[in-house]
């Protein structure tokens, strides 16, 4: 299986900070990568797929790059709804899997 | 956008088998593929597998031989299965739809989520 590794594992920042989470592949993906957003006792939200293709209704304030094994979320001006946990997934191969989380949490 | 429903007993017996169904509104489910996924403490977020409304399907290994997933188009359902569970299948149990990006794409992405079935496995 393809393992996802996140980092940091949790980050703190401002409101109207800018930050990035990086996403590390056990091998190469192309860019089958998915970021999701997960608040506490909600489901996760689908936020971007093809590594940098933004879904329908998400602002564009999220960004996401990358290809291979190295990926980027970057989350502009940041605001009180933004604080959440954030998942990377790899659908490259069988099994989808996904990456541990990176907890955001206001400084 | 397309709405997804959990439904399913919330308590399973050590051994026994767990079944959920997913309700989809404001879509058909002969379009699009329809998977599960499952959330817990101690391994995160889990992919199960999903199912084209044909009947493909396809599975995590690691817990293929204890799935079936089935797909109703006259109740625009799909259904999770999961035989001889233990308390390591205790999570919260979301259904999820997924689509190709594009005619080239190698696999289907995920799109919408339901609001996830918390289902205990305690005798």
């Amino acid at each position: 299986d393809i393992q996802m590794t996140q980092s940091p594992s949790s980050l703190s920042a401002s409101v109207g900070d800018r930050v990035t989470i990086t996403c590390r592949a056990s091998q190469g993906i192309s860019n089958y990568l998915a970021w999701f957003q997960q608040k506490p006792g909600k489901a996760p939200k689908s936020l971007i797929y093809a590594a940098s293709t933004l879904q329908n209704g998400v602002p564009s304030k999220f960004s996401g790059s990358g290809s291979g094994t190295e990926f980027t979320l970057t989350i502009s001006s940041l605001q009180p709804e933004d604080f959440a946990t954030y998942y990377c997934q790899q659908y490259d191969s069988y099994p989808y899997t996904f990456g541990l989380g990176t907890k955001l949490e206001i400084k | 956008q397309v709405h997804l429903q959990e439904s399913g007993p919330g308590l399973v017996k050590p051994s026994e088998t767990l079944s959920l169904t997913c309700t989809v509104s404001g879509g058909s489910i002969s379009r699009s593929y329809w998977g599960w996924t499952r959330q817990s403490p101690g391994k995160g977020l889990e992919w199960i597998g999903y199912i084209y409304y044909t009947g493909s399907t396809k599975y995590n290994p690691s817990l293929q031989s204890r799935v079936t997933m089935s797909a109703d188009t006259s109740k625009n359902q799909f259904s999770l299965n999961l035989t001889s569970v233990t308390a390591a299948d205790t999570a919260v149990y979301y259904c999820v739809r997924l689509t190709y990006s594009s005619g080239w794409a190698k696999l289907p992405h995920f799109d919408d989520w339901g609001q996830g079935a918390l289902v205990t496995v305690s005798s």
